[in-house]
Order: structure tokens, then C-alpha cells, then sequence
């Protein structure tokens, strides 16, 4: 069982919907993530907020919004999404408070989304 | 700036085989290396992890690593593996600002 859960598991949108992924972790970390992982290929960050404040951005395009309402969860608004948008959306989270590098990431099991 | 190279992008090997995955990374600041594992369908899940002290680290389902500094390498290793140990593993290097993680290699247990 994983303790970063992740929902919906599976998302089917069309490119003129407005949906939302949700992560949620409650091991008292501070530090959250959203990946985006093609098949075949390693998560490529797009997202970190750190005490709930977005310390990276990825230069993701703007049709994806994060959020984090509290410690405890973060969201991913979406919205005129492309096909090449479909992958599988990881949240991870870590203890420390920015992204230090001997902190190990917990991922949640991740969001497969689909865009017709 | 740094990279993580695994050379192998698949390996298969035969049930209760010893299997090495190979992993070279480069930085130019103090590295924590970690190996994780990413069943079908599933999330990572952290099989172990380098910060300092030994260098053979011990990790979960019986997978050990070994840091090795002058040859920047962080090969994982299992002396035995089961049909369950199929998955696709990557190592990733982190430091400030970054987890910076390899292809992977997909490991495949044949009976």
C-alpha cells in the first residue's frame, strides 16, 4: 500500500474538458511533486511546492495549474488539454522542506489520463 | 549539472539467476544516489538509497547496491531473483533542486 494516494486512478477527457487529478499524503511532509511519465521513459518534474508554496515550475504550459490547499494534499487542475498530454501524472512527496537532494521521494500510485 | 546513465535498457534473466543493473552518474557537487522500482500500473516505489557511510547499501526484496566513487558508478545487484522481481528500475541521482533519474531498465525474470 502506498501512502501517497492518487485520484482518480484512471481519467478519460476531451480536449475542451476541465478536470482535476488529487493527491493526498499524511506522513507530515513538506515537500510535494507532480511528475508526468510517458511509457517507457523516467518521470520528468514538472511541479514542486514546498510549505505549500510553489518553489519550481517546469515551464509547464499553462493548461496545467497546480494547487496546494494545505500540507496534505495538492491538486492538478486541468484544462484545453492536448493528446500528447496523455501520460501517467505522479505525485511524490518528501520530508524536507525544499528539494533537498538526500531526501527520498514517495510516489503515489499515479494517474493514467487519456486525451480523446 | 549531472546525468544518470543506465546501460542497459532491458535484462532478462532466468528465475533464481543473479542480476546486476548498472548505473554511472556524473555531478560536480556531493551526489545521494537512489534505486527505485516501478511495477506495471504502479507509482515508484524506493528499493534503497546512497547518502554517505558504506558503500554497499542493503535494500528491500533482498537488492543491494554499491557506491563506488571513482568510477561514479551505483550498480544494483540481487543474487537471486523471483518472477515477482520483473519490473522496471530506475536509478536517479539527487541534489539541490533536482532528482535526476536514468532511462531505466526494464528487468524481465523468465521461469
Amino acid at each position: 500500500d502506498t501512502e501517497v494516494t492518487q485520484t482518480p486512478k484512471h481519467l478519460v477527457m476531451g480536449m475542451t474538458n476541465k478536470k482535476s487529478l488529487k493527491c493526498e499524503q499524511h506522513m507530515g511532509h513538506r515537500a510535494m511533486y507532480w511528475y508526468k511519465q510517458k511509457a517507457k521513459k523516467p518521470p520528468e518534474l514538472m511541479f514542486v511546492y514546498s510549505y505549500e508554496k510553489l518553489s519550481i515550475n517546469e515551464s509547464v504550459p499553462s493548461r496545467f495549474s497546480p494547487e496546494c490547499p494545505n500540507s496534505s494534499l495538492l491538486n492538478l487542475h486541468l484544462h484545453a488539454l492536448q493528446p500528447e498530454d496523455s501520460a501517467l501524472y505522479l505525485c511524490a512527496s518528501s520530508q524536507g522542506v525544499f528539494l533537498d537532494g538526500n531526501q527520498p521521494q514517495h510516489f503515489g500510485d499515479g494517474t493514467r489520463l487519456s486525451i480523446l | 549539472a549531472q546525468s544518470v546513465t543506465q546501460l542497459d535498457s532491458q535484462v532478462p534473466v532466468f528465475e533464481e539467476a543473479p542480476v546486476e543493473l548498472r548505473c554511472n552518474y556524473s555531478s560536480s557537487v556531493s551526489v545521494y544516489l537512489f534505486w527505485y522500482v516501478q511495477y506495471p500500473n504502479q507509482g515508484l516505489q524506493l528499493l534503497l538509497k546512497y547518502l554517505s557511510g558504506s558503500t554497499l547499501v542493503k535494500g528491500i526484496n533482498g537488492f543491494e547496491a554499491e557506491f563506488n566513487k571513482s568510477q561514479t558508478s551505483f550498480h544494483l545487484r540481487k543474487p537471486s531473483v523471483h518472477i515477482s522481481d520483473t519490473a522496471e528500475y530506475f536509478c536517479a541521482v539527487g541534489s539541490a533542486r533536482q532528482l535526476t533519474f536514468g532511462s531505466g531498465t526494464q528487468l524481465t525474470v523468465l521461469p
